[in-house]
């Protein structure tokens, strides 16, 4: 079955350091991956997308993604968090139309 | 310009009436998608749409839950005799249509938070 997995419900950083948020997919043929931001009370926000093409990934508000083939992942990094990054992130793996996601991670920037 | 809209925002009912819950996408876009989101999880897909073409409804939890677009813009998500398991945000989404190997994003509405009493 498509799935989409995020191993960790909360990643904890300080200011000024790098992030990572890890994501791993299962499917069957090209992936087509995404990454989404939610702020309480807020919609979910694109961040970026791994369609065809380079590995590194390159989204908004500074974050870029890199896929992995040969591990399945797509990991979501940023060189320097903000506070303001705090929030809870979703991976999404698409599927013939439809998004599939994952449980989400709440990412915790620390000043 | 302006998002996608849902409305309305917040939506209290008792257990047993029906619900209408409005979508309006995003000008130019052809495709809309509903999905429900329970506090805490990721969103998972109701029903989406091409046009007023309704390409896939497999996410639909039981046959009370129904959706249509009928000219092809606002969509309207329907749930009839409503039960308190129904209580979750319901989002829409909506993007320009595929083409070829061009996937575009799909952008979402603010959610409609519906509980049943």
């Amino acid at each position: 079955a498509q799935s989409v997995a995020q191993p960790e419900d909360q990643v904890n950083v300080a200011e000024g350091n790098p992030l990572t948020v890890k994501c791993t997919y299962s499917v069957s043929g090209n992936p087509y991956l995404f990454w989404y931001v939610q702020y309480p009370n807020r919609g979910l926000q694109f961040l970026l997308k791994y369609i065809t093409g380079d590995n590194l990934v390159k989204g908004s508000y500074g974050f870029e993604a890199e896929f992995n083939k040969s591990q399945t992942s797509f990991h979501l990094k940023k060189p320097s968090a903000l506070v303001s990054d705090s929030a809870l992130y979703f991976c999404a793996v698409r599927l013939t139309g439809k998004l599939i996601f994952g449980q989400g991670t709440t990412l915790q920037v620390k000043p | 310009g302006a998002g996608v809209s849902q409305s309305p925002r917040y939506k209290v009912t008792k257990r047993g009436q029906d619900v209408a819950l409005r979508c309006d996408p995003i000008s130019g876009h052809v495709s809309l998608y509903w999905y429900r989101q329970a506090l805490g999880q990721g969103p998972e897909f109701l029903t989406y749409f091409n046009y007023e073409a309704q390409q896939d409804k497999s996410g639909l939890p039981n046959d009370r839950f129904s959706a249509e677009r009928p000219e092809g813009s606002i969509s309207t998500l329907t749930i009839q005799r409503t039960e308190q398991r129904d209580s979750a945000m319901y989002r829409c989404a909506s993007s320009l249509i595929i083409e070829g190997d061009i996937f575009y994003e799909q952008y979402f509405g603010p959610g409609t938070r519906l509980t049943v009493t």
